[in-house]
């Protein structure tokens, strides 16, 4: 597979229920990012990871934990979601430029996962 | 208030015509980024100009800056049915910290 991909693509759930968003990216990035996307708002960032270090944690709720074990692949666990919880979630990457802050470059997106809480 | 904000909110025209579509942010960048966004889907990058640009082209597509205005635009050329999408400005703000931040986004409509 090429680019970004997510698993699943799709996913309803409970508010006691436990699932885990994967994002995997093949282009030898070295970046990773959770946003999340809810109508009428922009794209929010939630987490940022560089070289499996997080770098960034957009004070999102502790229900949702992030998980990076390698520099291809993401996680983002959730646990007793809430309904406004519902969104698209994306996962994107890039790769960092040596001695340049993180975002100087373009990121590549996957194509989301559309999770509703209910 | 958000950094970048795009104008209009909505745009419809007619195959083959231009589409332009406006950013405006507040302060100083490094760059800025156009991303397409079809509907539920993924955000697809279309061009990244830097703060010392004021052009970039790419195939059908325009992007000028003017730090001095703060603002962009993006320039779809003889625009067709598949560029309905959502496009998003995105700022890279100056500085260690600095992070992607976006706007709400343009729905753009291209009637057949």
């Amino acid at each position: 597979e090429t680019g970004v991909t997510q698993t699943p693509r799709h996913l309803v759930m409970g508010m006691t229920n436990k699932k885990s968003l994967k994002c995997e990216q093949h282009l030898g990035h070295n970046a990773m990012y959770w946003y999340k996307q809810s109508a009428k708002k922009p794209l929010e960032l939630m987490f940022v990871y560089s070289l499996e270090e997080r770098v960034e944690n957009n004070s999102v709720p502790s229900r949702f934990s992030p998980e990076c074990p390698n520099s291809s692949h993401l996680f983002l666990h959730l646990h007793t979601l809430q309904p406004e919880d519902s969104a698209l979630y994306l996962c994107a990457s890039s790769s960092r430029l040596v001695r340049a802050p993180l975002p100087y470059n373009e990121q590549f997106f996957g194509p989301g996962t559309r999770l509703t809480v209910l | 208030s958000q950094q970048g904000e795009e104008d209009p909110q909505a745009l419809s025209i007619q195959e083959g015509e231009n589409a332009t579509m406006n950013c405006s942010y507040k302060t100083s960048i490094n760059n800025l980024q156009w991303y397409r966004q079809n509907s539920g889907r993924g955000l697809v990058h279309l061009i990244l100009i830097r703060s010392n640009e004021r052009e970039k082209h790419s195939g059908r597509l325009r992007v000028t800056l003017d730090t001095s205005k703060k603002s962009s635009s993006l320039l779809i050329t003889a625009s067709r049915a598949a560029d309905t999408a959502s496009y998003f400005c995105a700022t890279v703000l100056t500085g260690a910290n600095s992070k992607l931040t976006f706007g709400k986004g343009i729905t753009l409509s291209v009637r057949p």
